[in-house]
């Protein structure tokens, strides 16, 4: 199994709909983060949490919103979808006592928008 | 590899031959330096990191090279084999920053 599992790993809504995708880890990190990945332009940071307690806006933040349920949950939601939101989207966790940092990503879940 | 707009740079290159992919970094100060790859289809795996202290290092037929004075890291795969090919990014631990900055990626591309 997986250490780090994404939910859906695909999904086709319409404009206006809200959307939930789930993040579950067994690999007991503290650090939980969630990235959007568009072609071309890398990985972008949309939030992260460095414990349950915790939550961060990263550099794309705006139309999304996160939960960090429990340790090992942390899910990532659009209110209100729209088109360029489609994209692929990684979770991703870190140990919090490792200081290089050094991230455990999902396989992905690619949403799109119509 | 740097990319401008939806366009991946790409190295294409035969099986065997040794690859050389390219990052420049953006903040002179960051002090740590991570590879990833992204098989299709899959999330990005960690291959190899280096601190701004070290200049190389090596690990099982990759080796990550670092020159501060131009920001610039590179990745050298040598024989590259089919398995290789992938999506491959560099990211940096920037100061004061709690997270990694990713690049752009470049795509390598291996035929036999």
């Amino acid at each position: 199994d997986a250490d780090v599992t994404q939910t859906p790993r695909n999904r086709i809504t319409k404009t206006g709909k809200r959307i939930m995708l789930e993040c579950s880890q067994t690999k007991g990190h503290d650090r939980m983060y969630w990235y959007r990945q568009d072609p071309g332009l890398g990985l972008r940071l949309i939030y992260y949490s460095f414990d349950v307690k915790d939550i961060n806006k990263g550099e794309i933040s705006d139309g999304y919103s996160v939960s960090r349920q429990a340790q090992a949950k942390f899910s990532l939601s659009l209110e209100s979808a729209i088109p360029n939101q489609t994209a692929l989207y990684f979770c991703a966790t870190s140990d919090l006592y490792t200081v290089t940092g050094e991230l455990f990503f999902g396989e992905g879940s690619r949403l799109t928008v119509l | 590899g740097e990319s401008v707009g939806l366009h991946l740079p790409t190295l294409s290159v035969q099986e065997g031959d040794n690859s050389i992919i390219n990052c420049a970094y953006s903040n002179s100060a960051s002090d740590y330096f991570i590879w990833y790859k992204q098989e299709s289809g899959k999330g990005p795996q960690f291959i190899i990191d280096i601190r701004s202290n070290m200049d190389k290092r090596q690990g099982q037929r990759v080796t990550v090279l670092l020159n501060k004075t131009v920001k610039h890291l590179s990745l050298q795969i040598a024989a590259t084999q089919p398995g290789d090919s992938a999506v491959y990014f560099c990211a940096e631990k920037r100061p004061g920053y709690s997270t990694l900055t990713f690049g752009k990626g470049t795509m390598l591309l291996v035929s036999p």
